[in-house]
């Protein structure tokens, strides 16, 4: 199986904050890498797919990048209500693996 | 507008079968390049994904999981289906269905299945 690492674990942060975290795939994924919002709660919300593609309505400050076995997700001018857990997704393979997930806290 | 709920029994005993269903709007499994996926999470844990199916019957399985799943679907009643033989309570979870493509756009609130004898 494709493991996801997903680095760090969990991030205490401030509003304003610039915001990185990353995923680490096992083997070459290409770009086929999405990127989710868990709020407590609620179910997951797609933010990034095809590792840089924005979803339909999802804010601007939310930026994907990396191919191959590398990728992030940076939150830029972090807000209140991006307060969640993170997962990326490799969907290249199956079995489709998702990493253990980033959680963002308030400092 | 797309919108999926999942369904299921709530609660189950070990060695029993379990069947979730997920009804869906606002798209058609019978649509070319439309999939439906199952993804699980246990109680403040990570996802995890189950399998998908796609609009020509095409269906794929987390081999992890050991020959116990299937997906089917329902096309003309807008539904899609996970089975789960011999449960145990590692299988306790909030169940997702999940729209495709992208993987997963689109997402159920989640059915929250409890395996207890």
């Amino acid at each position: 199986n494709t493991v996801m690492t997903q680095s760090p674990t969990s991030m205490f942060i401030s509003v304003g904050d610039r915001v990185t975290m990353n995923c680490k795939a096992s083997q070459n994924v290409g770009t086929n890498v999405d990127w989710y919002q868990q709020k407590t709660g609620q179910s997951p919300k797609l933010l990034i797919y095809g590792a840089s593609n924005r979803y339909t309505g999802v804010p601007d400050r939310f930026t994907g990048s990396g191919s191959g076995t590398d990728f992030t997700l940076t939150i830029s001018n972090m807000q209140a209500e991006d307060l969640a857990v993170y997962y990326c997704l490799q969907y290249n393979y199956n079995p489709h693996t998702f990493g253990a997930g980033t959680k963002l806290e308030l400092k | 507008q797309v919108t999926l709920k999942e369904s299921g029994p709530g609660i189950l005993q070990p060695s029993q079968t379990l069947s979730l269903t997920c009804t869906f709007s606002g798209f058609s499994l019978s649509t070319y390049g439309m999939g439906v996926g199952w993804i699980r999470q246990p109680s403040g844990k990570g996802l995890e994904w189950l399998a998908n199916i796609w609009w020509d019957d095409d269906k794929y399985y987390n081999p992890s999981l050991k020959n116990r799943l299937t997906i089917s679907k329902d096309t003309s009643n807008n539904q899609a289906f996970l089975k789960i033989t011999n449960v145990d309570t590692a299988d306790t979870a909030t169940y997702y269905c999940a729209r495709i493509p992208p993987p997963f756009a689109y997402w159920g609130q989640g059915t929250l299945v409890t395996v207890s004898s």
